[in-house]
């Protein structure tokens, strides 16, 4: 089993649609939770970070964390064709090595 | 928030040569530093953590002789590819911590013909 699962898509989706990102995790030790955008060849963009459970809020993007259910989101609202995207959630414990999923493709279609 | 730059962006080398990519951090100061490989359509796979002043720390299944690490300064990380092959052709990207938060640099696309 996997540390981190990651449904890897795509995911297409009408423009101004609510998106709904999702990861799963094992190591319970995982204290901090990120979601990055990748473009194609680019490297990883962080877009949001929390530490333990809880949610976060910027902009369009909510992330939430359940540890009880060693399950994390991403949601984006209004999505956007620029939105389109492949997002990676990434894990860590304290100042550990991050451990990614595979990454969700999604397409916003205009 | 923190800049790692990451320098060639892209390269093309011949089999049997030797690549080095230079990954910095801009406005921090980085005691260690993490190397990624990206396969297509696969997530980022670690390939050893850097320590500034000591020996990298290599992850199983690594060959630290194919690919040398070098952090010889608190804002300068090396990964040195030697021999390279075609199946070393893969996207390259480091990252730093200065806090909770995980930076990465934009990637290297190295190409072995």
């Amino acid at each position: 089993q996997k540390e981190v699962e990651q449904d890897p898509g795509p995911l297409s989706v009408p423009e101004g649609a609510i998106v709904s990102l999702n990861c799963t995790y094992s190591n319970s030790a995982f204290q901090y939770f990120m979601w990055y955008r990748q473009y194609s060849r680019k490297g990883p963009e962080l877009l949001m970070y929390t530490y333990s459970s809880g949610n976060k809020e910027d902009g369009r993007f909510t992330a939430q964390v359940d540890k009880s259910s060693k399950y994390i989101s991403l949601f984006i609202r209004d999505s956007q064709p620029s939105d389109s995207a492949t997002y990676l959630c990434a894990m860590s414990p304290v100042y550990q090595k991050v451990t990614f999923g595979t990454g969700t493709k999604l397409q916003v279609i205009p | 928030g923190a800049v790692v730059s990451q320098h060639p962006s892209w390269v093309i080398c011949k089999s049997g040569t030797s690549v080095k990519i230079e990954c910095r951090s801009l406005d921090f100061q980085a005691t260690t530093m993490f190397w990624y490989r990206q396969f297509p359509k696969q997530s980022l796979m670690l390939m050893a953590t850097s320590n500034e002043g000591s020996k990298a720390t290599y992850e199983q299944g690594v060959e630290k002789d194919k690919f040398l690490i070098n952090h010889a300064s608190l804002t300068l990380s090396t990964l040195t590819v030697t021999s390279a092959h075609p199946e070393d052709s893969s996207f390259y990207i480091c990252s730093a911590r200065p806090g909770e938060e995980a930076f990465f640099g934009q990637g290297t696309r190295l190409t072995v013909v």
